[in-house]
């Protein structure tokens, strides 16, 4: 079974740091991935997806691919209060049909 | 405007009582999903469709059933709702032309009482 791993949290963090969040998976024939954000009582929005190893970043966001080690992060720069959320990370694969497995999430705070 | 649109977006229902919460998408997409979320379990797939007239079951596929008559519409139905279904579900789609973004709806929260 393709699984998708993340912490759970709460990551607390300050307003103004950088906040890393972490998600590994365990298909190694995995080609797609993607950060889904998910404010409380809401559905999930897409804010980054990534499908070569490196970076991608846009605006305040960098995704970081590393398939060797099948991990993939995200990394919010001067992180609001505002970007309190659940964080989904998803992983697609074409032996999967390219249905996404999600991960259950990383709850993160930022307090002023 | 491009939106996944599903009703009712909050029902509160009895034991055994069936139900149908539909889900429809205005952007022609191929492939059609539902989800359910519970706290700490994360969103898992109940049943999810190709195309018209392709449904495979998820990994929650139990206590639910769907239909994929036309390419806009996928229904979740509940044909016997046990407490255990209490749940937020969420409705989605995408273009699946490989690792496409998906589009959820705005969620239906059910409780079965």
């Amino acid at each position: 079974q393709k699984e998708v791993e993340q912490n759970s949290g709460p990551l607390s963090v300050p307003e103004g740091a950088i906040a890393s969040l972490n998600c590994t998976y365990s298909d190694r024939g995995s080609q797609s991935f993607f950060w889904y954000r998910q404010y409380s009582g809401k559905s999930p929005e897409l804010i980054m997806s990534i499908y070569s190893n490196g970076d991608k970043e846009d605006g305040r966001f960098t995704a970081q691919l590393n398939k060797a080690s099948q991990y993939v992060s995200l990394l919010i720069r001067d992180s609001q209060p505002s970007d309190s959320a659940t964080y989904l990370c998803a992983v697609a694969s074409s032996g999967g049909s390219y249905i996404p497995t999600f991960g259950r999430g990383t709850s993160l705070i930022v307090h002023p | 405007e491009a939106q996944v649109t599903q009703n009712p977006r909050y029902l509160i229902t009895v034991t055994g009582k069936k139900l149908t919460v539909t889900c429809s998408q205005n952007m022609n997409h191929e492939y059609m999903s539902w989800y359910r979320q519970d706290p700490g379990l994360g969103l898992r797939q109940i049943y999810y469709s190709m195309n018209v007239e392709v449904t495979d079951k998820g990994d929650v596929p139990e206590g639910y059933k769907v239909s994929r008559k036309e390419k806009r519409n996928f229904p979740l139905i509940l044909e016997s709702p046990s407490p255990n279904q209490t749940s937020l579900y969420f409705c989605a789609s995408s273009p699946w032309t490989g690792g496409n973004t998906i589009y959820f709806g705005e969620g239906s929260w059910l409780t079965v009482v």
